[in-house]
């Protein structure tokens, strides 16, 4: 199974300061048609999960372009530019490469100074 | 818009069954796979199963192979999970989602297992 490894685990950030969350695959995350299926999810305090991002860097709709994703093979980052007091919450990158099964790193608590 | 909503959930006994069940509007429910995703209490999320466009394949995680089945029934826009054998770490909120990354979500039902 691919093991996906997020760092660090807590995140605190002052209001309108850049936050930056890394996210590691055990292996390249490249499928066999170049596609690379890493994919972002924002869990807001008793709200379920929302994609925030999908194939590294495409951002869904409604989603605010202070989020940007980037990276490549095992290395992959999600940004927020200037941090809001909405964006408290905790994400997750999740693979979805080489399943099943699935898999989510551990989440990064967000949370405001 | 796209609307995803769980229901089955509750609490149930050690070596008992559930099935939930996820009704899904807003979108074309025949074109989309479906899978179910989990979250025990005050940890991260899962993925449970999947299952393609017509029912005829079905993917689960290996912990819950041969207990559970995931099912879907087209003409009622409707995603099944049938769970037998429930132990108590299978205790979570059960989210149905859409498509192959999760694009939407559903509000969850919580299921618990305990005596």
């Amino acid at each position: 199974d691919v093991v996906m490894t997020q760092s660090p685990l807590s995140l605190p950030v002052t209001l309108g300061q850049p936050a930056s969350i890394s996210c590691r695959s055990s292996q390249s995350l490249v499928s066999s048609d170049g596609n690379t299926l890493l994919s972002w999810f924002q869990q807001r305090p008793g709200q379920s999960p929302r994609r925030l991002l999908y194939r590294v860097s495409n951002r869904d709709s409604g989603v605010p372009d202070r989020f940007s994703g980037s990276g490549s093979g095992t290395d992959f980052t999600l940004k927020i530019s200037r941090v809001e007091a909405e964006d408290v919450g905790i994400y997750y990158c999740m693979q979805g490469t080489h399943w099943p099964p699935f898999t989510f790193g551990q989440g990064t608590k967000v949370e405001i100074k | 818009e796209v609307h995803l909503v769980e229901s089955g959930g509750g609490l149930v006994q050690p070596g008992g069954s559930l099935r939930l069940s996820c009704a899904a509007s807003g979108f074309t429910f025949s074109g989309s796979w479906m899978s179910w995703v989990r979250q025990a209490p005050g940890k991260g999320l899962e993925w449970v199963a999947n299952i393609n466009l017509d029912g005829s394949e079905k993917y689960y995680v290996e912990s819950v192979k041969g207990r559970f089945s995931i099912s879907r029934d087209n003409a009622k826009n409707s995603l099944y999970l049938q769970m037998n054998s429930l132990r108590a770490e299978d205790t979570a909120v059960y989210y149905c989602a859409r498509g192959w990354t999760y694009e939407s979500w559903g509000q969850g039902t919580l299921v618990t297992v305990s005596s």
